[in-house]
């Protein structure tokens, strides 16, 4: 079975450059999210969707930060412009629907460096 | 504001058993959940206690205590590939699906 599926597995951008990553979520999972991974500050979910629509977006550092879901197989995640402290790694996670158990599946992750 | 802790760093020796703690203080309490990560790897899931007590499932065990905002993560028989970061986290609100991650243990086997 596919897991969660990320892209770009890696990512090296300028300051100020515009960043998006993807990810398609496992099928029949209705619940995505969006974490960001340092090691300052660990894991923190920054956005998550249910059925396509975003529930809790408290985590998002800021406006230059947006995620979107126009379908239930494909999420992005976008930042502009980047900056050097965006540096992290980006893991997009998902879920089955409530009652179907308790198991968030993370995809691989999405390595940015921003320079 | 949420705050979850554990331990930075333990080491443990192969074959041997190794508790790894997790304290909680939080707004609410919906769960808590213990994920294992290997280095450059995701978050993959070990296991989930939403009431008091023990929770076994193979080589792992996790335990809860809701009055004391505490878990503990067993490790039996410990084998090279158990090394690797542990993550405690919490759901703090039933119907928010937020997990609120402790910074983890990176937990290091030696023969």
């Amino acid at each position: 079975d596919a897991g969660v599926i990320q892209s770009p597995r890696h990512e090296v951008t300028e300051m100020g450059q515009e960043v998006t990553l993807r990810c398609k979520p496992i099928s029949g999972h209705d619940y995505l999210f969006w974490y960001r991974q340092t090691m300052m500050r660990g894991l923190e979910l920054l956005i998550y969707f249910n059925n396509n629509v975003p529930i809790d977006d408290s985590g998002m550092p800021e406006d230059r930060f947006s995620a979107k879901m126009p379908n239930a197989s494909f999420s992005t995640l976008k930042i502009q412009p980047s900056e050097p402290r965006d540096s992290a790694v980006y893991f997009c996670a998902s879920r089955l629907p409530q009652g179907s158990g308790n198991t968030i599946y993370f995809g691989e992750g999405s390595w940015l460096t921003v320079v | 504001g949420q705050n979850i802790d554990q331990p930075t760093e333990m080491t443990a020796t192969e074959g041997a058993i190794v508790q790894i703690n997790c304290t909680y203080q939080t707004s609410g309490f919906n769960g808590l959940f213990w994920y294992q990560q290997h280095a450059g790897e995701a978050p993959t899931f070990l296991s989930y206690n939403v009431l008091d007590g023990l929770e076994e499932k193979g080589r792992f065990s996790s335990f809860l205590s809701r009055s004391k905002g505490y878990s503990y993560l067993l490790l039996k028989e410990l084998q090279m590939k158990d090394s690797a970061s542990y993550l405690c986290a919490v759901r703090t609100h039933f119907g928010n699906e937020k997990l609120t991650f402790g910074t983890g243990t990176r937990l290091t086997i030696i023969p």
